[in-house]
C-alpha cells in the first residue's frame, strides 16, 4: 500500500513566521502535490512537482514555495505566514497520469 | 473555465438504504474522472477512476458511472453502512494531469 506521511497533524504558528510542512511518500512516485482545503472551496492546488528539483505553480501559489531535493520528499514553505493561510494542507503523490492520487492525512495549520 | 459541480451538497440517509451522488463537469479536454472518499480528519482515499472509454466501474458497494457525452458522472452506494458517512469528492483531470476538484457531497448515514 502506498503511504504518504505528513510530518504534523496539527500545527500552530504566529504571523510572520517561516513555516515548513513536510511530506514523504514511500512508493517512488514521480509526481507530488500540495493542496489546501477550505470549507466551500474544495481542494485547491498550490504547487506540484513531476521530478526531483522540478516544480510547477498550481492555482494559488502566492505566499508559498516548495522544495523537492529527493524523490520521496516534497516540502511546502510559507515564507511569512499570514492568518489567511490558516487551512488544512494535503499532500499527495501519483505514479503517472490516469492513476489515482494518494493523499496524506493532512496538516491542520493555524496562524495566529 | 473548467468546473466540477457536485450535488447534493449534503445528504442524510438511513442505514441499509441506497443513494446516488451526482457530478457534472465542464473540463475539456478530458482524461479521467475519479471519485474519492474523505473521512473526517483524514485525507481523501480513491474509490474509482474512469477514463473516456469506461462508463461504469465498481468497488465493492460503490459503483461509478460516466457519460462522457453529457459530461456527467454518478456514484451509487448500495446498502449503506454507518462507515459510509464521509465527504465524497469528484475530480476530473485533463491530459496534462491538471485536476479540477468538486466541493464534495457530505453523506451522513444514520442508524
Amino acid at each position: 500500500d502506498v503511504k504518504v506521511t505528513q510530518s504534523s497533524r496539527y500545527l500552530v504558528k504566529r504571523t510572520g513566521e517561516k513555516v515548513f510542512l513536510e511530506c514523504v511518500q514511500d512508493m517512488d512516485h514521480e509526481n507530488m502535490f500540495w493542496y489546501r482545503q477550505d470549507p466551500g472551496l474544495g481542494l485547491r492546488l498550490i504547487y506540484f512537482s513531476y521530478d526531483v528539483k522540478m516544480k510547477e505553480k498550481g492555482d494559488i501559489p502566492e505566499g508559498y514555495s516548495v522544495s523537492r531535493e529527493k524523490k520521496e520528499r516534497f516540502s511546502l514553505i510559507l515564507e511569512s505566514a499570514s492568518t489567511n493561510q490558516t487551512s488544512m494542507y494535503l499532500c499527495a503523490s501519483m505514479d503517472r497520469t490516469n492513476q489515482p492520487q494518494h493523499f496524506g492525512d493532512g496538516t491542520r495549520l493555524s496562524i495566529l | 473555465k473548467n468546473q466540477v459541480e457536485q450535488s447534493p451538497q449534503s445528504l442524510i440517509i438511513l442505514e441499509g438504504k441506497n443513494c446516488t451522488l451526482q457530478c457534472n463537469y465542464t473540463v475539456s479536454p478530458f482524461s479521467n474522472l475519479r471519485w474519492y472518499k474523505q473521512d473526517t480528519g483524514r485525507g481523501p482515499v480513491s474509490l474509482t477512476i474512469m477514463t473516456f472509454s469506461e462508463n461504469t466501474k465498481s468497488n465493492g458497494r460503490y459503483t461509478a458511472t460516466l457519460d462522457a457525452d453529457t459530461k456527467q458522472s454518478s456514484l451509487h452506494i448500495t446498502a449503506s453502512q454507518l462507515s459510509d458517512s464521509a465527504s465524497y469528492i469528484c475530480v476530473v483531470s485533463g491530459p496534462a494531469g491538471k485536476s479540477t476538484f468538486g466541493d464534495g457531497t457530505t453523506l451522513t448515514v444514520k442508524p
